[in-house]
């Protein structure tokens, strides 16, 4: 069984502030994505990293994917009260047959105060 | 219609009735997921339908959970004789093909009393 260990699982941070958010396995992913989650909403990908060590920006947010396939970063610079939300790290799998199935880590809680 | 849709958004029920959820998902994408979001949990894998193609049913968590897909297009969730632990959002996403980005829908969340 595949695992997403996301942390931290709670950050409340002021506005202005940097913050990072990991997701670590011990399995490797054959691509791993972000997703946003708002009360009352469905997750939103934001982004999808495929390449080990790729380093992919999204305005203020920096996504990174490990050498080894098996770890992602998030980094947000500048956080603002718009960032607030439920953030997801989610691997596709490795093994031949089940690609489609998404393994989703628990979340971290974001909450930027003004 | 634009996004994928879920009905009822919200569902309080007695313990023991059987509950059905809907999906409506994006025209013309041909897999549909269902996922379980418990609080603290994370998304939890339910069941996937890719085409005309047997489902894979290996997330669903008991007997009393099944799902269609009819015409290739909408599903529906069923949740039969309901317990306390069956409390959740359940979230249908659809994509193009398999492997393709999914996008989600707002999910029902389900209260079991």
């Amino acid at each position: 069984t595949q695992l997403l260990e996301q942390s931290p699982q709670f950050l409340s941070i002021q506005e202005g502030e940097n913050l990072t958010v990991y997701c670590n396995s011990s399995s490797v992913f054959s691509s791993l994505q972000w997703y946003r989650q708002e009360p009352g909403e469905g997750p939103v990908l934001l982004v999808t990293v495929v390449t080990g060590g790729e380093v992919k920006k999204l305005k203020r947010l920096t996504f990174q994917f490990g050498d080894a396939r098996k770890d992602s970063s998030l980094h947000i610079t500048a956080a603002q009260p718009g960032d607030t939300g439920l953030y997801l790290c989610a691997g596709e799998g490795n093994s031949g047959g089940s690609n489609y199935k998404l393994t989703f880590g628990k979340g971290t809680l974001l909450t930027v105060n003004p | 219609g634009a996004g994928v849709s879920q009905s009822p958004s919200n569902k309080v029920t007695e313990k023991g009735k059987d509950v059905e959820l809907r999906c409506d998902p994006i025209s013309g994408h041909t897999a549909l997921y269902w996922y379980r979001q418990s609080l603290g949990q994370g998304l939890e894998f339910l069941i996937y339908f890719q085409g005309n193609s047997a489902p894979d049913k290996s997330g669903l968590p008991s007997d009393r959970f099944s799902a269609e897909r009819t015409g290739g297009s909408v599903s529906t969730l069923t949740i039969q004789r309901t317990q306390q632990e069956d409390s959740a959002v359940y979230l249908c996403a659809s994509s193009l093909v398999w492997g393709q980005p999914q996008h989600f829908g707002d999910g029902t969340r389900l209260s079991i009393l």
